[in-house]
């Protein structure tokens, strides 16, 4: 079974550019999680989906972070503009609900100039 | 709300040797427990998990963790390091049973294997 899969897996951009991270879910999970990863912050949660449904977007940043899940298989990850501030690894992960355990993908790593 | 402590952000050991990662979290109730493995520039891994039955859990990679209650503890231990276990390890919790299933994650620790 493939996994899950994150597009682009790099992405070097210019600051005020909008940025488009895209993420496919496992077949038959229906739970959705965005992560961030820098060497300062670690890991940090941005929102999650549960059937499609946002549930929790305490950890978005700010207004130019946006999410969606546009069908149960897809979600995309947006920042506009993006600043220099956002450069990270990007992470997406999924799970069955209930059974606890995330799977994640292989991330997408912005820079933002 | 949960808290995961990792006691430790690097640890080094000697090849062959023990591979001991300690993990420390506060839950109102037992919850479930994870341990991830990252690798440099990949995503977290699955090693394993502990949700109810044996306390003791057996991973991939010869991995295992034990979990006490009273203790409040979910240790990853390897008897045997080898150079490719150089990596991040995460520890992480969930509530059991609520439907919030979001993952607190420990800050997690760095092993690097001594030839």
């Amino acid at each position: 079974d493939a996994g899950v899969i994150q597009s682009p897996r790099h992405e070097v951009t210019e600051m005020g550019q909008e940025v488009t991270l895209r993420c496919k879910l496992i077949s038959g999970h229906n739970s959705l999680f965005w992560y961030r990863q820098t060497m300062m912050r670690g890991l940090e949660l941005l929102i999650y989906f549960n059937n499609n449904v946002p549930i929790d977007d305490s950890g978005m940043p700010e207004d130019r972070f946006s999410a969606k899940m546009p069908n149960a298989s897809f979600s995309t990850l947006k920042i506009q503009p993006s600043e220099p501030r956002d450069s990270a690894v990007y992470f997406c992960a999924s799970s069955l609900q209930g059974a606890g355990e995330q799977y994640f993908g292989p991330g997408t790593r912005l820079t933002v100039t | 709300a949960q808290s995961v402590t990792q006691l430790g952000s690097h640890v080094s050991v000697s090849e062959g040797a023990l591979v001991l990662l300690r993990c420390n979290y506060s839950s109102s109730v037992p919850p479930y427990l994870f341990w991830y493995v990252q690798y440099p520039n990949q995503g977290l891994q699955l090693l394993l998990k502990y949700t109810t039955g044996a306390t003791l859990v057996k991973g991939i990679n010869g991995f295992e963790a034990e979990f006490k209650k009273s203790e409040t503890s979910f240790h990853l231990t390897k008897p045997s390091a080898h150079m490719s276990d150089a990596a991040e390890y995460f520890c992480a919790v969930s509530d059991r049973g609520a439907n919030d299933y979001k993952l607190s994650f420990g800050a997690g620790t760095t092993v690097t294997v001594r030839a």
